[in-house]
């Protein structure tokens, strides 16, 4: 079974632009998170999605980012424009709709870096 | 705004003896507390989760869990090379985790 598949691995912007990261869950996993961690900072909760709703996106830093998840599989995560305080690892997670909140699967996350 | 305290390390240990990381929590009323493990470049993986006070064994990993002090421990004996690794501490509510910053381990061997 595959796992959580993130694309791309890395990515080096320059300030101002655009940039859209890619999360592919494990197949039937409805619960899809994003986190992220800031260079020598802890990981940090985004958002949380319940196949293509959002249920909880407290954690999003500000209106430059932007999550959807269409359909309910993959989802993306733009950042428009990017800043260079948003430079780091993103990760996302999933995991079943009844599973327990320890069963999340991590990929292997985007390292983005904004110069 | 829950937190979760970690030595960031390095931890250093030599092959086969115990290395101790620990962690401390700002929220009482957290309930869940897991440690992962991440090696560099990939994605953090669950060794252990603890929900009740007390102490949890899992072959050679121990997490011990105190409330009352808001502490919560693992221990890795007969640590081996290939237990080098940052390990993360974390804590739950709900659906949400809160993550330290993370201990480097480096077993000498």
């Amino acid at each position: 079974e595959a796992g959580v598949t993130q694309f791309p691995s890395h990515s080096v912007i320059e300030k101002g632009q655009t940039v859209t990261l890619r999360c592919d869950p494990i197949s039937g996993h409805d619960n899809l998170y994003w986190y992220r961690r800031v260079m020598g900072k802890e990981i940090k909760f985004l958002l949380h999605f319940v196949k293509e709703s959002k249920q909880d996106e407290s954690g999003m830093p500000n209106n430059r980012f932007l999550a959807e998840r269409t359909g309910g599989t993959y989802s993306t995560l733009k950042v428009q424009p990017a800043e260079l305080e948003d430079s780091g690892v993103y990760f996302c997670a999933s995991s079943l709709l009844t599973a327990p909140a320890y069963e999340q699967y991590f990929g292997p996350g985007t390292r983005l870096t904004v110069t | 705004q829950k937190e979760v305290e970690q030595n960031s390390g390095p931890l250093s240990v030599p092959e086969g003896a115990i290395a101790s990381l620990n962690c401390t929590y700002s929220d009482r009323g957290s309930q869940s507390f897991f440690w992962y493990r991440q090696y560099s470049g990939k994605s953090p993986e669950l060794i252990m989760f603890i929900y009740s006070n007390g102490d949890k064994e899992d072959g050679r990993f121990t997490a011990q869990l105190n409330k009352a002090s808001q502490y919560v421990s693992l221990l890795i004996r007969d640590s081996q090379p290939s237990d080098s690794a940052t390990y993360l501490c974390a804590l739950n509510t709900g659906n949400q985790f809160y993550f330290g910053t993370g201990t480097s381990l480096t077993v000498i061997p």
